[in-house]
């Protein structure tokens, strides 16, 4: 089956640097993604990355993609208050528009 | 661009009646809608996948019959919980694709069912 696990939650001070990681088991996903949902809302695109990627970039945040180890993770830079909500990672079925979401890590950045 | 639109934001119901609830691309086509459902505290699970203009595809363990969705449009699905029961009470949110890449799947806001 698929399975797509995540920590529960993280907690990190303003300013700091959060990593939430991710587990995925279909080695034939082509896409990953991370979503940001905020409470009582739908969810956020924040990136994604193609399945032959190691590393993404984009403002502050990266993506780290380790396909052997099907490991994926997000760093977000400077964490603001702004940034706590629940994050969610999510894979492509193959070639279809499926998408498997991960258990949800909930990020709570304090002062 | 690329906002989906969900109708109503939430509603409460008694047992036993039937609920609509709309989703709509608002500024492009979606060949493809997505119905997920989220209980709290949990993650999303895919119910159903449909096109415009064809029957809906069933995740293992949905019940078509009680939960139906018609994509009628490139603009507008519809999901209707038919008989609905206190445990129907939950998050649902729909998405929408416009079929090229799944990177350009929208998600709406959601719409809250509670179910008395």
């Amino acid at each position: 089956g698929e399975d797509v696990e995540q920590s529960l939650f993280l907690s990190v001070r303003e300013g700091d640097s959060s990593v939430i990681n991710c587990t995925y088991t279909d080695s034939s996903s082509t896409y990953l993604y991370w979503y940001k949902q905020e409470p009582g809302a739908g969810l956020q695109l924040l990136t994604y990355i193609f399945s032959n990627m190691d590393m993404k970039q984009d403002q502050r945040l990266t993506v780290l993609l380790n396909k052997k180890d099907k490991h994926l993770s997000l760093r977000i830079a400077d964490t603001q208050t702004g940034d706590s909500a629940i994050y969610f990672c999510a894979e492509s079925m193959g070639n279809t528009d499926k998408l498997i979401f991960g258990t949800g890590t909930r990020l709570q950045v304090f002062p | 661009g690329a906002v989906v639109s969900q109708h109503p934001s939430w509603v409460i119901c008694k047992s036993g009646t039937s609920v609509k609830i709309e989703c709509r691309s608002l500024d492009f086509q979606a060949t493809t809608m997505f119905w997920y459902r989220q209980f709290p505290k949990q993650s999303l699970m895919l119910m159903a996948t449909s096109n415009e203009g064809s029957k809906a595809t069933y995740e293992q363990g949905v019940e078509k019959d009680k939960f139906l969705i018609n994509h009628a449009s490139l603009t507008l699905s519809t999901l209707t919980v038919t008989s609905a029961h206190p445990e129907d009470s939950s998050f649902y949110i729909c998405s929408a694709s416009t079929g090229a890449r799944t990177y350009e799947q929208y998600f709406g806001p959601g719409t809250r069912l509670t179910v008395t």
